[in-house]
């Protein structure tokens, strides 16, 4: 099976740059995702890293690890509207994915 | 393009009655479809996953069942709701062919059992 561990909640201010961690542990991998949801929403994908080494997209960039079981998002010139949950996930192989417990961003100005 | 959509929005529940959540998605053939739940302010359980017209696979025992009676359709249901069923019902999808990486959600069900 598949486990995936993120800090529950990190605060930054408004422009700064900030980093949430997952820790994974599986029986197979597939790649580490990362999802973004807004309260009273629904998850909605950032980005994929099947390899090791930095996908940016925009101000977001997600980082692999697979040596170290380990993987980051990456949120740069912070805006209010980035204030989400944050998701790592990982496919279990069974066409479904895990996801961590998420990580709570508050942006403060 | 694919569209998902899910109902109802919210519903309020007493304990003991029962439940349906229907789901489906649009302009795709064959997706594999999901039912995930999520309590307040947790991460997202897996509870039902199906990649074809009446094949299920249940992923944590529970008084919930799942149907998929089109190819495009997806239901949750439950016949007796405990309070511990309280949550937002989240239902996606993923191409048939999918990598296993990059999933879809609907609006999500908030579900309030009193």
């Amino acid at each position: 099976g598949q486990s995936l561990e993120q800090p529950s909640e990190v605060t930054a201010v408004e422009g700064a740059i900030v980093q949430i961690n997952c820790t994974y542990q599986t029986s197979g991998f597939y790649g580490l995702s990362w999802y973004q949801q807004h309260d009273g929403g629904a998850p909605t994908f950032l980005s994929y890293n099947g390899l090791d080494g930095l996908e940016e997209t925009g101000r977001f960039s997600s980082f692999l690890s697979r040596s170290d079981s380990y993987g980051y998002l990456l949120l740069q010139e912070l805006q209010m509207k980035d204030s989400a949950s944050y998701f790592c996930a990982a496919p279990t192989g069974r066409r479904a994915l895990t996801f961590g417990s998420g990580t709570r961003l508050q942006v403060q100005p | 393009s694919q569209t998902i959509h899910q109902w109802p929005a919210t519903l309020v529940q007493p304990v003991g009655s029962p439940l349906s959540l229907e789901c489906t998605v649009e302009g795709t053939s064959n997706p594999n479809l999901y039912w995930y739940r999520q309590a307040a302010g947790r991460g997202l359980q897996l509870l039902f996953y199906s990649v074809g017209i009446g094949q299920i696979s249940s992923e944590v025992p529970q008084n919930l069942s799942a149907s998929r009676p089109q190819d495009r359709q997806f239901i949750l249901s439950s016949k007796k709701l405990l309070l511990s069923d309280s949550g937002f019902y989240l239902c996606a999808w993923t191409p048939e062919t999918h990598s296993g990486n990059t999933i879809y959600f609907g609006e999500g069900s908030w579900l309030t059992v009193v």
